[in-house]
């Protein structure tokens, strides 16, 4: 079952302006990462936040985590055209080996 | 892709045959996992693996088995292919069992006829 849904599926904005995207999830978790797929490759990790973390940045990324809310926001600031890709929120809900749980991600197109 | 290869990257082949998806790191991770990625769905866990010889199922397991006899490759096999198997096969590592980051392969494309 599908733990995290990233809103909206898809989002198109020109390039230097910020892009947000939300992940809502169901149960507790332990952290919530976000990763980035480019066309026909792999996902690349970008952020992790833990449950007792409110916000993290890492370059232009700014995540932020509600878990009363059990809600995620990725904010990319400056986007650029390199930054189109598709952007998953995937949960770790067990703290075991057991992987994550992933949203069905959303799709990013920064407009030149 | 952090050390990580699949391959095929393409098959296709036909419902009832039997299809074997390799994975080899060389990173030397204890954890290893197989997702697919199908539209609508986002990536499911299929199977993942703590060590060698040691697997577990995951999410969407049924149609699958998987074999670890080294620590750098982890092999998928579909006993007998349907088309509802018919996906993007993703392969990742962890070095630490807690989920913290996960690296993947660039997937196999498969399509069953």
């Amino acid at each position: 079952s599908q733990q995290g849904e990233e809103d909206p599926q898809a989002l198109s904005i020109q390039e230097g302006e910020n892009a947000t995207m939300n992940c809502s999830y169901k149960t507790s978790i332990n952290n919530l990462q976000w990763y980035r797929q480019n066309s026909g490759r792999g996902l690349v990790h970008l952020i992790l936040i833990r449950s007792n973390e409110r916000e993290k940045h890492s370059g232009r990324l700014r995540v932020t985590l509600d878990t009363s809310k059990k809600s995620s926001s990725l904010l990319i600031t400056a986007s650029r055209a390199a930054d189109t890709a598709s952007y998953f929120c995937a949960t770790d809900s067990g703290g075991g080996a057991d992987g994550l749980t992933f949203g069905k991600g959303t799709h990013l197109i920064i407009q030149p | 892709d952090a050390g990580i290869t699949q391959s095929p990257r393409h098959k296709v082949t036909e419902t009832g045959t039997p299809v074997t998806l390799r994975c080899h790191q060389t990173e030397n991770h204890r954890y290893m996992y197989w997702y697919r990625q199908d539209p609508g769905h986002g990536l499911r866990l299929i199977h993942y693996s703590y060590g060698v010889k040691d697997t577990d199922k995951g999410e969407v397991s049924d149609g699958y088995s998987v074999s670890r006899s080294k620590t750098e490759d982890f092999l998928l096999t579909l006993e007998s292919a349907t088309s509802s198997q018919t996906s993007v096969y993703f392969c990742a590592i962890s070095e630490r069992g807690t989920n913290e980051k996960l690296f993947f392969g660039s997937g196999t494309q498969l399509s069953v006829l």
